[in-house]
């Protein structure tokens, strides 16, 4: 099955500097890959996804880049606030098919004030 | 337009009980799926039901199933609890039952086993 790592673990940066979340995939068929940001005590919002027929996708302050040769997608913020703090989960899954994402383990930020 | 909602949100159950999650998708999504985050081992996939039909199954024991009914919401059950089921379950929601459809989440039931 599909096996999605997350690096680094925690990441900690300065109110204002970016930050930069990597993942890295198994599965070749994995053409879907949406980002979720989970805060304490709720379930995860998706923030922002990318599918295979796109290189990179922003939405305001937050992007996400795809490299399929390379099996690698990242989580770019920008402009980091206190309220970016939170746990981020990237996932994949295949186009065609069922409906089952596989995580990484997720990544805890904190924005430092 | 009204999120994902699972009931209850806390639960605490003894060894040996079984217990019931329920969870009511985003109106008009057909498609359930199921997931167990514990903090050793993420978030793991349990299930997915579509149009009442479960499509697809993770690695998880017999003690853990589910079912749809017609208005799409979705239950799932673990029978026979074990302490290493404390964690928290989430539903996703979507509106198709194909990958690479966004999956909405709820806030999640958190079960306790004692």
């Amino acid at each position: 099955g599909e096996n999605v790592e997350q690096h680094p673990s925690t990441l900690s940066v300065q109110e204002g500097d970016s930050a930069v979340i990597k993942c890295t995939y198994s599965d070749s068929a994995s053409n879907y890959f949406p980002w979720y940001k989970q805060e304490l005590g709720k379930g995860p919002q998706l923030i922002i996804d990318i599918r295979s027929n796109v290189g990179e996708k922003k939405d305001q302050r937050i992007a996400v880049t795809l490299n399929k040769t390379a099996k690698h997608f990242s989580l770019h913020i920008t402009e980091t606030q206190p309220e970016d703090s939170a746990v981020y989960f990237c996932a994949a899954s295949r186009r065609h098919g069922n409906n089952r994402l596989a995580f990484g383990k997720g990544n805890q930020v904190v924005v430092i004030p | 337009k009204a999120g994902v909602t699972q009931t209850p949100r806390y639960l605490i159950k003894t060894r040996g009980q079984q217990v019931t999650l329920s969870c009511s998708p985003i109106s008009g999504h057909r498609s359930v799926s199921w997931y167990q985050q514990t903090p050793g081992q993420g978030l793991q996939f349990l299930f997915e039901y579509f149009s009442e039909t479960q499509r697809n199954k993770g690695n998880f024991p017999g003690r853990f199933s589910g079912r749809q009914f017609s208005n799409s919401r979705s239950e799932m059950n673990v029978s026979t609890l074990e302490l290493g089921d404390s964690a928290l379950y989430l539903c996703a929601s979507s509106l198709l039952g194909q990958g690479g459809t966004e999956a909405f989440f709820g806030q999640g039931t958190r079960l306790t086993v004692v």
